[in-house]
């Protein structure tokens, strides 16, 4: 079946504008979570939701980064006034959320770069 | 806290040799899941191997194999007669053992097998 997939692929921005990272997770998955990563790090945690609620938001740096996911499926992952220090990729994954620890299965990334 | 070290940053290795990519952890939690994931130049992060930290039993998928000793917080990871197209970051994480939590990765390593 389909994966994770995110759009776009690629984002170029100014600083300052406003941008929308979008994740379709794998059909059925009610758990979603989004990740950043710097160039050379590891993946860092973001947020997570479950169906449409955002259950831990933690990873969020500032007030600038927000996320909905008003039907429970489709994220879209929103920076208002965005900096040079954005600049990353921005993975999202996803996993049944049915129960216990599961597997969170990834997405290939928005690249964002911003000047 | 909850901390991932992968001490080795990048590894450069002729094909079909033998590698392995080493993992440190701390947790204060009792018990834990361990992952390794593996990030071709494509950028998506593949999901090879999830370990509970109560089983310490070591693991072997045709040419990888995986060593948890918790009595040294490592799970390392070894490919056997390695091949070009092992080439990737391999990237270790860890989670908690309860509900749906954030995985905690390492900072990667890029692993280059020539031919």
């Amino acid at each position: 079946g389909a994966g994770v997939s995110q759009t776009p692929s690629n984002k170029v921005t100014e600083k300052g504008k406003y941008v929308e990272l979008r994740c379709d997770p794998i059909s059925g998955h009610t758990a979603l979570y989004w990740y950043r990563q710097s160039l050379g790090q590891g993946p860092e945690f973001l947020i997570y939701f479950q169906g449409t609620g955002a259950a831990d938001d933690s990873g969020l740096p500032n007030d600038r980064f927000f996320a909905v996911r008003p039907e429970g499926s489709v994220s879209t992952l929103k920076i208002q006034r965005t900096e040079r220090g954005d600049s990353a990729v921005y993975l999202c994954a996803s996993s049944p959320g049915l129960a216990g620890v599961e597997t969170q299965y990834f997405g290939p990334g928005t690249r964002l770069l911003v000047l | 806290a909850q901390k991932v070290t992968q001490a080795q940053t990048e590894i450069s290795v002729v094909e079909k040799e033998d590698v392995t990519l080493d993992c440190v952890y701390e947790t204060r939690d009792t018990t834990y899941y361990l992952f390794w994931y593996k990030q071709p130049p494509s950028g998506e992060l593949v999901f090879l191997i999830r370990r509970n930290s109560f089983d310490e039993q070591n693991e072997i998928s045709g040419r990888y194999s995986w060593n948890f000793q918790k009595s040294t917080s490592s799970f390392n990871f070894t490919i056997t007669a390695s091949q070009v197209v092992d080439s990737a970051v391999y990237f270790c994480a860890l989670r908690k053992n309860t509900g749906f939590q954030k995985l905690v990765f390492g900072t990667g390593t890029r692993l280059l097998v020539s031919p």
